[in-house]
């Protein structure tokens, strides 16, 4: 079975200090990987997605993330948060058995301090 | 948004009775989601669609049935709702593989 782990509750950082979300995965096979990003009473908003090629994958409003499969990691990071940045990041994983859906993780939420 | 209206909002209602939620896009997307967020558990999926009257069953399907009449409607209904139900919904759609879900902006039910 697939699935995705997501360490921290919560993150605190600095504005205009880079910001790292950790995500961890578990899958047999190849893992197609998501992050998306809530703002408060929002639906969830698609930031970037990793299926295959490049390590390194760049989103939305700066954001990128880092495939590491030795390490089973898909790292949400930003070089530079900004206050607009706080809210409530997941991290996902394509059901592999066919039906197209995703597995989330439980979510961690990101706090830029001004 | 991908045009994805989800109705109502909010709704409050009473354990033991039925309860519809709505989701509608107007992208024509092939694939439908019913999740469900709960605190400490992220998303959830409850049901999915995969064309119009194709339906199955996701990991939290218990206590909750699905129709999808036409393309651009996805409804999910609580036959008996339980306080257990009590969270927000979200609707997510989508028009092929590996390509992003969609979400709506949401659906926060409370059963008293």
């Amino acid at each position: 079975a697939q699935s995705v782990a997501q360490p921290e509750d919560q993150v605190n950082v600095a504005e205009g200090n880079p910001l790292t979300v950790k995500c961890t995965y578990s899958v047999s096979g190849n893992p197609y990987l998501f992050w998306y990003v809530q703002y408060p009473n929002r639906g969830l908003q698609f930031l970037l997605k990793y299926i295959t090629g490049d390590n390194l994958v760049k989103g939305s409003y700066g954001f990128e993330a880092e495939f590491n499969k030795s390490q089973t990691s898909f790292h949400l990071k930003k070089p530079s948060a900004l206050v607009s940045d706080s809210a409530l990041y997941f991290c996902a994983v394509r059901d592999q058995t066919g039906a197209n859906n995703l597995f989330f993780g439980t979510g961690t939420r990101l706090t830029v301090i001004p | 948004d991908a045009g994805i209206t989800q109705s109502p909002r909010h709704k409050v209602t009473e354990t033991g009775t039925p309860v519809t939620l709505r989701c509608h896009q107007t992208e024509n997307h092939r694939y439908m989601y019913w999740y469900r967020q709960d605190p400490g558990h992220g998303l959830r999926l409850i049901h999915y669609s995969y064309g119009v009257k194709d339906t199955d069953k996701g990991e939290v399907s218990d206590g909750y049935s699905v129709s999808r009449s036409k393309t651009e409607d996805f409804l999910l209904t609580l036959e008996s709702a339980t306080s257990s139900q009590t969270s927000v919904y979200f609707c997510a759609v989508t028009a092929s593989y590996n390509s992003p879900l969609h979400f709506g902006n949401g659906t926060r039910l409370t059963v008293t």
